[in-house]
């Protein structure tokens, strides 16, 4: 069991299809993470959210929405996907961003499916 | 060249036997470098975390650091089938507060 929550595990979603991902965690960390995870290759950073603000994006397409709406949570809005964004999405929490390196914990993931 | 670099593998190991994986670099102003063990289809979860030269033993594991040379590894001692996974070396930059990992190293333990 992971201190990262992620719901729901698996979705699967038409092409107009909107949805969200949900991420939660209590550790009282202030750095939160989406990654895109594609089969056999290395997790890839989507966003970043620090002390609730965004202070990274990964030049991600619009249908992808972030959004943190407290310390403990972080959502991923989904609209208008396409096939090449099936994948598995991974959420992550530090305590802070930076800060002499602290690692960062993943949630068990969500394995979205585009039909 | 890849900001970090691992042997895609598979590496092949007996079980019992020592399992060494390599991880080199690029930017010599690094300073934080963790290992991540992922099991297919599930998430990455961290084993180990180093941030200084030297090694740091964790039960069965041990992290090498050499800042120097720019590379980081990983042994893992009496190998047990349920070791084998995907390795993911990853290192925070110097310059910047992003986890860039390297491609991972598949280990296989044959019992």
């Amino acid at each position: 069991d992971t201190e990262v929550t992620q719901t729901p595990k698996h979705l699967v979603m038409g092409m107009t299809n909107k949805k969200s991902l949900k991420c939660e965690q209590h550790m009282g960390h202030r750095a939160m993470y989406w990654y895109k995870q594609k089969a056999k290759k290395p997790p890839e950073l989507m966003f970043v959210y620090s002390y609730e603000k965004l202070s990274i994006n990964e030049s991600v397409p619009s249908r992808f929405s972030p959004e943190c709406p407290n310390s403990s949570l972080l959502n991923l809005h989904l609209h208008a996907l396409q096939p090449e964004d099936s994948a598995l999405y991974l959420c992550a929490s530090s305590q802070v961003l930076g800060g002499n390196g602290q690692p960062q914990h993943f949630g068990d993931g969500t394995r979205l499916s585009i039909l | 060249q890849k900001e970090v670099e691992q042997n895609s593998g598979p590496l092949s190991v007996p079980e019992g036997a020592i399992a060494s994986l390599n991880c080199t670099y690029s930017d010599r102003g690094s300073q934080s470098f963790f290992w991540y063990r992922q099991y297919s289809g599930k998430s990455p979860e961290l084993i180990m975390s180093i941030y200084s030269n030297g090694d740091k033993e964790d039960g069965r594991f041990t992290a090498q650091l050499n800042k120097a040379s720019q590379y980081v590894s990983l042994l893992i001692r009496d190998s047990q089938p349920s070791d084998s996974a995907t390795y993911l070396c990853a290192v925070i930059r110097a310059a910047g507060n992003k986890l860039t990992f390297g491609g991972g190293t598949r280990v296989l333990v044959k019992p």
